[in-house]
């Protein structure tokens, strides 16, 4: 069946600094959604890509969308602690549910 | 306005035990998903429901699980014979249609513990 893996599974960066995780599908999507989970709570929708090779900006984070439709990454620009959770992309093929990462886990450290 | 909202927040059961676990979805959605959430990973997908009907349910992962939704709106996930495996966080979310394109709202789940 349909699997989409993250790398890094987790990554602590300083304050400041650039974070950037990556999402790969073994088939390819019709579009990408992008959700962040804080600890404790429960996901919450980022963004969602449709087009190949879309590339969407939300203030500090960057979302790109793969030529293929197999992949895509999330960039985030100057990290702050607002930005400590898990972020999950989740793939859908067609009208086909939604499967999600494996998730990156961002620590941000003061 | 209201978001999902999930009862029990909490459930704590012994093993072989019925448990049954409410979704209340953002009013007007027509599409319901249940997912489950273990520590450390992603939501996998269990079920879900365009209106009444259950459009796909082959993530449900034995015939211990089952979901309704009878009247379009509220769903129950029922597990019956629970076992400790199933301890997990049970995710409801819901959209405004079921297409490609439309994001989900989650509610905060229902964590549920088998003894």
């Amino acid at each position: 069946g349909q699997q989409v893996m993250q790398i890094p599974q987790y990554q602590h960066v300083q304050e400041g600094e650039d974070f950037t995780t990556y999402c790969n599908s073994s088939t390819t999507l019709s579009n990408i959604q992008w959700y962040k989970q804080r600890p404790g709570g429960h996901p919450v929708f980022l963004i969602q890509l449709v087009k190949s090779g879309e590339v969407k900006k939300q203030k500090r984070l960057t979302f790109q969308f793969g030529e293929a439709k197999k992949n895509s990454s999330l960039h985030i620009t100057a990290t702050q602690t607002t930005d400590v959770g898990t972020y999950f992309c989740a793939g859908q093929s067609n009208t086909d549910k939604l499967i999600f990462g494996t998730g990156t886990r961002l620590q941000v450290f003061p | 306005g209201a978001g999902v909202s999930q009862t029990p927040s909490n459930k704590v059961t012994e093993k072989g035990k019925y448990v049954e676990l409410r979704c209340d979805p953002i009013s007007g959605h027509t599409a319901l998903y249940w997912y489950r959430q273990s520590l450390g990973q992603g939501p996998e997908f269990l079920i879900y429901f365009q209106g009444t009907g259950a459009a796909d349910d082959s993530g449900l992962p034995n015939d211990r699980f089952f979901a309704v939704r009878p009247e379009g709106s509220v769903s129950t996930l029922k597990i019956q014979r629970t076992e400790r495996g199933d301890s997990a966080v049970y995710l409801c979310a819901s959209s405004s249609d079921f297409t490609s394109y439309n994001e989900q709202f989650f509610g905060p789940g229902t964590r549920l513990t088998v003894l």
